[in-house]
């Protein structure tokens, strides 16, 4: 069974610091990786795809990585803002449809 | 991307009450996704509604407890029935776009409360 790991759980930095956030996942055999943006009680914004066959994907100052093999992908956050404040998910979709889903890293970016 | 819209964007309800949540879509897709978030955790899927069969639903969910209706492309609903706190959680509904329909995107979601 999938299981989705992400670390730290929560960060607190000041802002302009460059950050990683990490994701694992059990099973290598993924059809794409997708990290998301949730702000508090509210849905989740599509960050960024990565297809297996990738390696990185790379939208303004986010960088997502992927290792397949290790089971790992990281997302880089370069010059951090407050506005960048909220929670990151990132989750895992295998043969069918289903995504299975992190357990969240929930960044808060002080001035 | 997809533009989804959810209603209500949230809800106070009394146990043992049925509520109906809408998720509108912008453009026709073939697979709709009914999500929760409980308190504090991440998302889990319920049920995959496709248009002109029933849903499929995930262990742990049944269709007695969260009816879904798929009446067009465009359009589903989630039925979150006979209410407990435990139902609590924010309902959320996604569709696959983007190239080679890929890319997952979710609705604002439905943020209940139960009593």
């Amino acid at each position: 069974k999938q299981e989705v790991t992400q670390i730290p759980a929560a960060l607190s930095v000041p802002e302009g610091e460059n950050l990683v956030l990490n994701c694992s996942f059990t099973d290598s055999a993924i059809y794409n990786l997708q990290w998301f943006r949730q702000d508090p009680g509210k849905g989740l914004t599509s960050l960024l795809l990565i297809q297996s066959s990738q390696r990185e994907q790379t939208s303004g100052r986010l960088n997502a990585s992927l290792d397949k093999s290790s089971g790992r992908s990281t997302l880089y956050i370069a010059a951090s803002q407050p506005g960048d404040s909220a929670t990151y998910l990132c989750a895992v979709k295998e043969n069918t449809d289903k995504l299975i889903f992190g357990t969240g890293t929930r960044l808060q970016v002080f001035p | 991307s997809a533009v989804i819209s959810q209603k209500p964007s949230r809800d106070i309800c009394q146990r043992g009450t049925s509520l109906t949540i809408q998720c509108q879509v912008d453009s026709q897709v073939t697979m709709m996704f009914w999500y929760r978030q409980q308190p504090g955790q991440s998302l889990t899927l319920i049920a995959t509604a496709n248009q002109g069969s029933e849903a499929t639903y995930e262990s742990g969910f049944v269709i007695d407890k969260f009816p879904i209706s798929r009446p067009n492309l465009t359009f589903s609903t989630l039925t979150v029935s006979n209410m407990s706190p435990e139902d609590s959680s924010i309902y959320l509904c996604s569709v696959l776009r983007g190239k080679g329909y890929n890319e997952q995107f979710f609705g604002p979601g439905t943020r209940l409360t139960v009593l």
